[in-house]
């Protein structure tokens, strides 16, 4: 039961250049979320899907993608990065929208530098 | 606006007690999380207030106040392996979580 995973964990892209970060979960959850932390913010969400086919914007959505053609990935694309995407980036999962004390899981993160 | 406030870094010494504050105003409220993070790694669930009051686990305590939009983390017998930052983040009237800047908790010996 390897939880949220990441790939890549680590990457550098030059001003213009796209990529698209995975995110996967063994957890069986409906719901996933993209994140980015920055020093002294908190994390802000990005775009999320409350099931398999279905994405949503979140706070912070501009110059991002996602798609959710599985349930158990999420894909966060960039299609021409900024070094204002430079950032750590988080997905979480969980098994519903929030009920009671349900909590999210998070992936490792994902460094991204844009140069 | 949506705000959470909590100070961005303290210092305690190992085996003390640290009191970890969080103020928040936020359109609703359906609950509120403390979150441990350590340098590098993911955030991990510590503990999870709905009603007024103090929820003990282990070491750990969480309070919380709806009326004073207020909550605190309480950490006891301090260890080195404590030194991390520490996120609030309340649920909203949307159940999406709004998250605070987080506090760096520094442990000495």
């Amino acid at each position: 039961n390897a939880g949220v995973t990441q790939t890549p964990k680590f990457r550098v892209l030059k001003t213009g250049q796209s990529m698209t970060l995975l995110c996967a979960q063994d957890m069986n959850h409906e719901y996933m979320y993209w994140y980015r932390q920055d020093p002294g913010m908190g994390l802000r969400l990005i775009h999320y899907s409350v099931g398999e086919g279905t994405t949503a914007k979140g706070e912070v959505p501009d110059g991002y993608n996602v798609s959710r053609l599985k349930k158990q990935n999420f894909l966060l694309g960039l299609e021409s990065a900024a070094p204002s995407q430079t950032s750590v980036y988080f997905c979480a999962s969980s098994f519903s929208g929030g009920a009671g004390s349900e909590t999210q899981y998070f992936g490792p993160g994902t460094r991204l530098l844009v140069l | 606006g949506q705000n959470i406030d909590q100070p961005t870094e303290m210092t305690a010494t190992e085996g003390a007690i640290v009191q970890i504050n969080c103020t928040y105003q936020t359109s609703g409220f359906n609950g509120l999380f403390w979150y441990q993070q350590h340098a590098g790694e993911a955030p991990t669930f510590l503990s999870y207030n709905v009603l007024d009051g103090l929820e003990e686990k282990g070491r750990f305590s969480s309070f919380l106040s709806r009326s004073k939009g207020y909550s605190y983390l309480l950490l006891k017998e301090l260890q080195m392996k404590d030194s991390a930052s520490y996120l609030c983040a309340v649920r909203d009237s949307n159940y999406q979580l709004i998250w605070g800047a987080g506090t760096k908790l520094i442990i000495k010996p």
